[in-house]
Parts: structure tokens; sequence; C-alpha cells
């Protein structure tokens, strides 16, 4: 059984550019959802994706979206890059229930 | 809306010595419950959760954790903490909403542990 993966693990941008994060998520599970953990900080909800579609979104603006595929994998975009998007950002894949998450190790990236 | 407290932003306990984390959550439903534990640098690795049934819930690596209802907390506990315990400690309160569902993560908790 394969847990999930994100790739890349760090990353640098500059403020106003665009970002691709992406997530693998564990087999068997059609579910993914997306958290930013700022520094010293709990994760926060972005958004989750069933069925290559999005049922749920956090308090998160517009710039911040997102693709499931077929094979449930997931992709998180981020337009417009601004100072404050500098977090983890981790994915977690799950079997459309809340206790079935499995988070992978996540995504460094910073915004200078 | 639901959310979570964890009072504690940094505790240091003796290597061998017993450890008790606090969290108190707001929700208006029964919860799911959640603590998972976070190494620098890494992802979150679930310790134990709450469904339903017994209130005291064992988990991995020794943990347990005691839901009261009364005091809307759940607090994880361990008698005697090893050093590879040092990390962050995240308490979560996890909904569900039809085919939606999310967790809601307290600040966290730093351990330390002294040897």
């Amino acid at each position: 059984e394969t847990g999930v993966t994100q790739s890349p693990t760090h990353l640098i941008k500059t403020r106003g550019q665009q970002v691709t994060l992406r997530c693998s998520s564990q087999s068997g599970h059609n579910t993914v959802s997306w958290y930013q953990q700022a520094l010293g900080q709990g994760p926060q909800f972005i958004f989750q994706y069933y069925r290559e579609e999005e049922n749920g979104r956090g308090n998160f603006p517009p710039r911040f979206s997102g693709l499931q595929f077929p094979n449930y994998s997931s992709e998180l975009n981020v337009n417009a890059l601004e100072l404050d998007d500098s977090a983890l950002y981790l994915c977690a894949s799950s079997s459309t229930s809340v206790g079935g998450y499995t988070f992978g190790s996540g995504t460094r990236l910073t915004v200078v | 809306a639901q959310s979570v407290t964890q009072p504690d932003i940094h505790i240091t306990v003796s290597e061998g010595a017993s450890l008790e984390l606090r969290c108190n959550y707001s929700y208006g439903a029964t919860p799911y419950l959640f603590w998972y534990v976070q190494s620098p640098g890494q992802g979150l690795q679930l310790l134990l959760k709450y469904f339903s049934g017994d209130t005291l819930v064992q988990g991995i690596k020794g943990f347990e954790a005691e839901f009261k209802r009364s005091q809307s907390s759940f607090n994880l506990r361990k008698p005697s903490v090893h050093w590879s315990d040092a990390a962050e400690y995240f308490c979560a309160v996890g909904i569900n909403t039809g085919t939606a569902s999310k967790l809601t993560f307290g600040t966290g908790t730093r351990l330390q542990v002294t040897l």
C-alpha cells in the first residue's frame, strides 16, 4: 500500500508568480484534501476534491484552485503569489470518511 | 462553526515523566476527534481518533486520550515520555457534510523532552 506522495518537497517563488503543487493519493482513496500550514500554526483547510469535483472549500480566495484527475491524484494551483502564501502545503487522501485521512509530507513553499 | 483550542503552546517534560496535552473543542454535534503528531519538516501522523463508544481511546506509541463531553475536552496522555516523543502535537475536530469532510486543527503544542 503506497502512501500519499507530494512534489516538489521545497519550492521558492517570486511574488506575483504562479505555482502548481502535486499530490498522489494513497491507493484506494478517492478523495483529496489540501491544507495550508503557516509557520507556527495548525493546518488550515483549503478545499477538497471528490470524483474530480470540488466539494468543499475553506476561507481561501479564488486564486487558490485545484484539480483532481481520474486516477485521484490532485494539483493545487496558486496564482498571483503573495508573501503570506509562504507555508507548508499538505495533501491528504481519504476514502470519503473524515476518519481515514492519510497525510503526505508536504511541500514547503517560500514566496520572496 | 467548529473550533479547537490547545492552551499550551510549549511544554517541557523530563524523559520518563508523564505527559498530558490539553485540547478543548467547540462543535454543536458529537465530534470526531483526532490527535496528530508532526516532526520538524514532516507531515502529520495520526496518533489516535475518537468517533463514538468508549471515551478512553488508545493510540500508537503508547498514547491515549480521553473524551469528556461535559468539559468539551479531548486531552492526550502518555505515562512515560521518551526523548523521541519531542515534536509538535495537534488536536483536530472532523466533520462530515454529505460527501465533503474536513478537519479543523488547533494551533499545536510543541513538546520538548529533556534527558
